[in-house]
């Protein structure tokens, strides 16, 4: 069965801090995605990657296909990242998602 | 461009009623989704469509019907609802690069 499974569920920092979300999954993909959940609940797509890493702004996101494991990084984080962070897998053939039960980030000033 | 669409923002139903979930996209793109969102859970998919005429389930399909009659639009039926369907709905439309979310419908069923 194809699950993706994120970890910490629930991440409070203080702004400035590096912040790190993983997501693990099970089984072959085409492609990771990492998505963004405003909390006004409208959802935005971060990253797609299928190998190596990717960098947006303060933003990176990192995959090991070996290992089946990927990560979100934020740096200098602020107020302003606080958001739900999911993770979604696009198994091999497949144009649809899997999606992480996400991360709830918040971030104190 | 104004990207997904979705109507009602907001809906309760009474057990029983029926209603249609309107989604569009101007973004001419082939693949179109129905997810869910029950609090704290992650996002499941009700059904897909590849194109206009096609469409399949996915892993949350019972209770719902849908349609593809063209590109653009992509709306979800509810028949005969159920306090299970309480929940928010999400339509999204994607490349093979990126997926694209309308803003959710927030429904009550009581």
């Amino acid at each position: 069965k194809n699950e993706v499974e994120q970890s910490p569920q629930n991440l409070t920092a203080q702004e400035g801090e590096f912040i790190t979300i993983n997501c693990s999954y099970s089984v072959g993909i085409s492609a990771l995605h990492w998505l963004q959940q405003h909390p006004g609940g409208g959802i935005v797509s971060l990253f797609m990657l299928s190998s190596g890493k990717k960098k947006h702004g303060r933003l990176i996101a990192t995959i090991n296909i070996q290992e089946k494991h990927s990560s979100l990084h934020i740096t200098a984080s602020h107020p302003r990242d606080s958001a739900v962070y999911i993770c979604a897998s696009q198994p091999q053939g497949a144009q649809k998602l899997v999606f992480g039960q996400g991360t709830r980030l918040t971030i104190n000033p | 461009n104004a990207g997904v669409t979705q109507t009602p923002k907001f809906r309760i139903l009474k057990i029983g009623q029926s209603m249609t979930l309107q989604c569009a996209q101007d973004m001419n793109h082939n693949y179109m989704y129905w997810y869910r969102q029950d609090p704290g859970m992650g996002l499941k998919l009700i059904y897909y469509s590849v194109g206009a005429g096609i469409t399949d389930k996915g892993e949350v399909p019972n209770g719902y019907n849908v349609s593809r009659s063209t590109t653009e639009d992509f709306p979800l039926r509810l028949e005969l609802a159920a306090p299970s369907q309480t929940s928010v709905y999400f339509c999204a439309s994607s490349t093979i690069y990126e997926q694209y979310f309308g803003p959710g419908t927030r429904l009550t069923v009581t």
